[in-house]
């Protein structure tokens, strides 16, 4: 059974499309995180949500939206694609404010290629 | 905010060995720590935490790692490395309170064990 999973796991288009990545996990927890890894390894977040509503948002461009519809889903648009946001992202999840610290288990990953 | 330094990028090692990869966290809170694995095109996977009590913790497939306060340290050790241990190492430490939890990861070690 897959925690989280991410769909799909491999994604290559042109410069100026519009994409989108899903996100879903099924470990019933209310918090859901977006990540970026470049090409350094370097993981940085991007966004996370609570119960279907935004917390964390970090400096990322406007063309990034994330939604969730519900506290299971965490999905990612991407629009006017860029060269540098070839990358892959990852997605995660936790369950806020437990005993566990707020381990957050994060899905395979989805790479990203803009040509 | 917190930062993390994990002052080795790559780290060769020969089967059998041990290692210890260097982990230093900074944050004006208390935090939580984490190392997380990542093997190649595979996403992260939790290898294992301190959020509080014993300040050694141990994984499952023989890491273990110590937290250390005063140096603001959580280096991950082994005591004999495997070729299958073959991958990225991040540490990761945990601040703020409820769901604006963050996780922020370091730079990454890559471990590389030789035959």
């Amino acid at each position: 059974d897959t925690a989280v999973s991410q769909t799909p796991k491999y994604l290559v288009t042109q410069m100026g499309n519009d994409k989108s990545i899903k996100c879903e996990q099924n470990l019933g927890h209310d918090t859901m995180y977006w990540y970026k890894q470049d090409s350094k390894k370097f993981l940085k977040i991007m966004f996370s949500y609570n119960n279907k509503e935004l917390i964390i948002n970090e400096t990322v461009p406007n063309r990034f939206s994330p939604k969730s519809p519900d506290k299971a889903h965490l999905n990612l648009h991407i629009n006017s694609l860029e060269l540098g946001d070839s990358a892959v992202y990852f997605c995660a999840s936790s369950q806020a404010g437990t005993s566990k610290g707020d381990t957050q288990y994060f899905g395979p990953g989805t790479r990203l290629t803009v040509l | 905010a917190q930062s993390v330094t994990q002052l080795d990028s790559q780290v060769p090692v020969f089967e059998e060995a041990p290692v210890e990869l260097r982990c230093n966290y900074s944050s004006s809170v208390s935090v939580y720590l984490f190392w997380y694995v990542q093997y190649p095109n595979q996403g992260l996977q939790l290898l294992l935490k301190y959020l509080s009590g014993s300040t050694l913790v141990e994984s499952i497939n023989g890491f273990e790692a110590e937290f250390n306060k005063s140096q603001t340290s959580f280096h991950l050790r082994k005591p004999s490395v495997h070729i299958s241990d073959t991958a990225e190492y991040f540490c990761a430490v945990s601040a703020g309170s409820g769901s604006a939890r963050q996780l922020t990861f370091g730079s990454g070690t890559q471990l590389t064990v030789l035959p």
